[in-house]
């Protein structure tokens, strides 16, 4: 069965350095997304992206904060700067269309110290 | 922005029983779906719902799309040691080509323990 894929699965990084997340979204998706887990908490929206551009970032999606799809398989987060309270599990997500049901990845747990 | 109120936080109960959990919202949402995340992973997609009144089953689980679209419902029927996890309401606006297509509005999520 068709999955979302991402790497890795933890990553360990110091305040300050760029971060890159990586997800390998399902294939005949067409709409991308990030999300982000705080430990005990909900599921918030970071951003969605759709036709190689951003279709809506949150408030917390801040200039620190970046998307790409590289190429015809990879979809990515970076985070230029990364803050303490960046720790989080990031979870990329796909859908067929944008109102259709939303398959989720296993997530990158990060940490920043 | 949109709040979906999820209810109850928390419940313990004996293997056997039926579970009952809902999300409310104070504003409307054309698509409710409802995923189960269990620790250290990913939310698993268990019902999705497209129409306002509509009530779909998926095994032992069956969800409501409350007619107002502001509410959904989700219930476990005899549930077992696995049903053991956190259940999430979400809910999206989904307009075509309007604001928020694809995004996901989720609930605090509510947590099961089910005691053998």
């Amino acid at each position: 069965e068709p999955e979302v894929t991402q790497t890795p699965s933890h990553q360990v990084t110091q305040m300050g350095q760029e971060v890159i997340l990586r997800c390998v979204p399902i294939s005949n998706h067409l709409y991308f997304y990030w999300y982000r887990q705080i430990l005990g908490q909900k599921v918030e929206f970071l951003v969605s992206f759709y036709n190689n551009e951003i279709s809506e970032k949150s408030e917390i999606f801040d200039d620190q904060f970046s998307v790409e799809r590289p190429d015809g398989s990879n979809f990515t987060l970076k985070i230029r700067s990364t803050k303490l309270e960046d720790s989080a599990m990031y979870f990329c997500a796909s859908s067929v269309m944008g109102n259709t049901e939303a398959f989720f990845g296993q997530g990158t747990r990060l940490t920043v110290v | 922005g949109q709040q979906l109120n999820q209810s109850p936080q928390s419940m313990f109960i004996q293997e056997g029983e039926d579970v009952s959990m809902n999300c409310t919202s104070s504003s409307i949402f054309n698509t409710w779906l409802w995923y189960k995340q269990d620790p250290g992973e990913g939310p698993v997609l268990l019902i999705a719902l497209y129409k306002a009144g509509e009530l779909t089953s998926n095994g032992r689980l069956t969800a409501q799309f409350g007619i107002t679209r502001k509410d959904s419902f989700l219930n476990i029927s005899a549930s077992i040691p696995s049903d053991v996890g956190i259940y999430f309401c979400a809910g999206q606006l989904g307009g075509a080509g309007g604001t928020s297509y694809g995004k996901l509005t989720f609930g605090q999520g509510t947590i099961l323990t089910v005691h053998p």
